[in-house]
């Protein structure tokens, strides 16, 4: 199984801060196709997951330009700019290019 | 809007079976795949499997095989996962999750969650 560590486990940030989390695999998730088969997700405190990014750099939509993701094979960073109060919860990271999928363990971003 | 809704909570004890649906609303049900994934309690996501509502078929993490069966009803749209010889350390919240596209690029992304299905396995 392809293996997703992240880090921070936590992230305690100011508001208008920028804020970075890094998610790396032991396998490169990179397809032939060229893609790169990252998501990042959000879980907000009670909520389902929300998807941020998927295929390691494109913003779903209603998304936040704050929010960015960026890298290759299998070192990957997602930025917010400048974070908002409503940006707390557990962000994830996870790979879909092999099954079983797998997620990172989660860092979980509180406000300062 | 599409929406996924999934039954509410459950109690089961060690050694029943489990049965969760997610029934579906809003676009083309046999153009997505849907997944199923569960979140034990303060932990992180765990993988099920996935279900092609189209044909029926479906690919079964390894850790569930034998255990875990997910079929889909294309009248009422909706898709179950079914999970068997319960234990303790089944109790999660269980997910289905309905993929960004039918295409390659997106069939393993997760756009749409449904609201999870909390399970408690316990004598």
């Amino acid at each position: 199984d392809v293996v997703m560590t992240q880090s921070p486990l936590s992230l305690p940030v100011t508001p208008g801060e920028a804020a970075s989390i890094s998610c790396r695999s032991n396998q490169s998730l990179l397809h032939t196709n060229g893609y790169n088969y990252l998501d990042w997700y959000l879980q907000k405190p009670g909520q389902s997951p929300q998807l941020l990014i998927y295929l390691g750099s494109n913003r779903a939509s209603g998304v936040p330009d704050r929010f960015s993701g960026s890298g290759s094979g299998s070192d990957f960073t997602l930025k917010i700019s400048r974070v908002e109060a409503d940006d707390v919860g557990v962000y994830y990271c996870m790979q879909g290019l092999q099954t079983p999928l797998t997620f990172g363990g989660g860092t979980k971003v509180e406000i300062k | 809007q599409v929406q996924l809704v999934q039954a509410g909570a459950e109690v089961k004890k060690p050694g029943a079976s489990l049965v969760v649906s997610c029934k579906t609303s809003g676009y083309t049900f046999t153009s997505y795949f849907i997944h199923w994934v569960r979140q034990a309690p303060g932990q992180g996501f765990e993988w099920m499997g996935v279900i092609n509502p189209s044909g029926g078929s479906t690919v079964y993490s390894q850790k569930f095989q034998g255990r875990v069966t997910m079929t889909r009803d294309t009248s009422t749209r909706t898709v179950y996962m079914d999970l068997s010889s319960l234990r303790s350390d089944d109790t999660a919240v269980y997910y289905c999750a309905r993929v960004r596209s039918g295409e390659v690029s997106g069939y393993r992304t997760f756009l749409y969650w449904g609201q999870g299905s909390l399970v408690s396995v316990s004598s």
